[in-house]
């Protein structure tokens, strides 16, 4: 099994809702990545994840909450977005410190309204 | 700081025609060099990579891509492309201390 899984694949919210991502991989990686990505635009790193530790935080508002439960899983929490989250969000996941070779998965299409 | 560009926001050209889409760094140190491709409706995939070697990189699909060193590039060709090759490209970056950062991409569409 060589896929990460995201669900949903599309997402529709309000800006006072509470929603969650999630991403699902069975490959052994130690490492998980969320990334946004907006239309026309190149992939956007957001957090890291290694042996199940936040590692990188690139500055996103607190209004993104990543969690790790385990080391298959990686979820997104999301609340009181704004309509320019709108974005694809990407999940990856890799061996640790073996981040060239990234395995993402096909995304979760979020429409804020 | 590290950045990655890419020449070309928007190429459309025939089946059986060639392609090169360029990709330039500004990083003085050691780096390892990506590109990725994005099918319609599809995620990111790799396509090809440099660590070091030669810096002729066969990938996926009949690409290839060259590093030149002096010119900080890191461009990427494919002979003859198809329909199917009609995708998003992104050359990435990744010095040895930092994240893997991604070009701006190149829309690419091959007609028939």
């Amino acid at each position: 099994d060589t896929e990460v899984t995201q669900t949903p694949k599309h997402l529709v919210m309000g800006m006072t809702n509470k929603k969650s991502l999630k991403c699902e991989q069975h490959m052994g990686h130690r490492a998980m990545y969320w990334y946004k990505q907006k239309a026309k635009k190149p992939p956007e790193l957001m957090f890291v994840y290694s042996y199940e530790k936040l590692s990188i935080n690139e500055s996103v508002p607190s209004r993104f909450s990543p969690e790790c439960p385990n080391s298959s899983l990686l979820n997104l929490h999301l609340h009181a977005l704004q309509p320019e989250d709108s974005a694809l969000y990407l999940c990856a996941s890799s061996q640790v410190g073996r981040e060239e070779k990234l395995f993402f998965g096909s995304g979760t299409q979020l429409s804020v309204l | 700081a590290q950045s990655v560009s890419q020449h070309n926001h928007h190429v459309i050209l025939s089946e059986a025609a060639s392609l090169e889409l360029g990709c330039n760094y500004s990083y003085g140190g050691t780096v390892n060099l990506f590109w990725y491709v994005q099918y319609p409706g599809q995620h990111l995939q790799l396509l090809l990579k440099y660590f070091s070697g030669d810096p002729l990189v066969k990938g996926i699909k009949g690409f290839e891509a060259e590093f030149i060193k002096s010119k900080f590039s890191f461009n990427l060709r494919k002979p003859s492309v198809q329909w199917s090759d009609t995708a998003e490209y992104f050359c990435a970056v990744k010095s040895s201390w930092g994240k893997l950062q991604f070009g701006a991409g190149t829309q690419v569409v091959v007609t028939p």
